[in-house]
């Protein structure tokens, strides 16, 4: 089975500042796919940024950037400028490539902006 | 259209009513997904349709019953449920084999009293 950790329930972070958000995943498999999702009060889930197993280079998505490193199962998610409207639930979830497309997800890390 | 439309928002039922959440999607996507959220928990998976076909049932007690009439709508049926199945009830969608993630809709929060 594959578990995903994100050892951090709760962070917080300057308004304009840089804040990383860990996750760790443990899989035998070689192909698959890790992804951050964003969940405000408002309750969406909010896809943020996806990364594919087999490409070294990490993922960018604007502000949002990630650092996956295979090898040691881990895929961080770093937020730069952070803005209030960063504000929430974030989890990392892992899907194996080629399994129906059930998802894996982390327990969450709550993250709040200060102004 | 890029969304995933639920409905109601917000729902409030007796231990001994029968309620039904909707979700349509008009993307094409040919996967559809019923998850519930506890507070402050990642989601938890319910159930699979891919194609119209249910093809992942987690262990759901059978006061839950989805149905996915078509390729654009989902339904779960709710019956005779218990407090404890109070939740935020979630809907997703994404072409099959999910490469590029799901959408969510915003969910249906459920209180049973």
């Amino acid at each position: 089975a594959q578990t995903v950790t994100q050892s951090q329930p709760e962070m917080s972070v300057q308004e304009a500042e840089t804040v990383t958000l860990s996750c760790t995943y443990d899989t035998s498999e070689n192909n698959y796919y890790l992804f951050w999702y964003k969940q405000p009060p408002s309750r969406q889930m909010i896809l943020v940024i996806r990364q594919e197993a087999y490409k070294q280079q990490n993922a960018t998505e604007n502000r949002f950037s990630v650092n996956f490193q295979k090898a040691a199962k881990s895929f961080s998610l770093k937020i730069s400028d952070s803005q209030l409207g960063d504000t929430a639930m974030y989890f990392c979830a892992f899907m194996r490539w080629g399994t129906g497309n059930q998802f894996y997800f982390g327990t969450g890390t709550s993250l709040t902006v200060i102004p | 259209d890029t969304e995933v439309t639920q409905t109601p928002k917000h729902l409030v039922m007796g231990m001994t009513n029968k309620k039904s959440l909707k979700c349509e999607q008009h993307m094409g996507h040919r996967a559809m997904y019923w998850y519930k959220q506890k507070a402050k928990k990642p989601p938890e998976l319910m159930f699979v349709y891919s194609y119209e076909k249910l093809s992942i049932n987690e262990s759901v007690p059978s006061r839950f019953s989805p149905e996915c009439p078509n390729s654009s709508l989902l339904n779960l049926h709710l019956h005779a449920l218990q407090p404890e199945d109070s939740a935020l009830y979630l809907c997703a969608s994404s072409h099959w084999g999910a490469n590029y993630g799901y959408t969510f809709g915003s969910g249906t929060r459920l209180t049973v009293v």
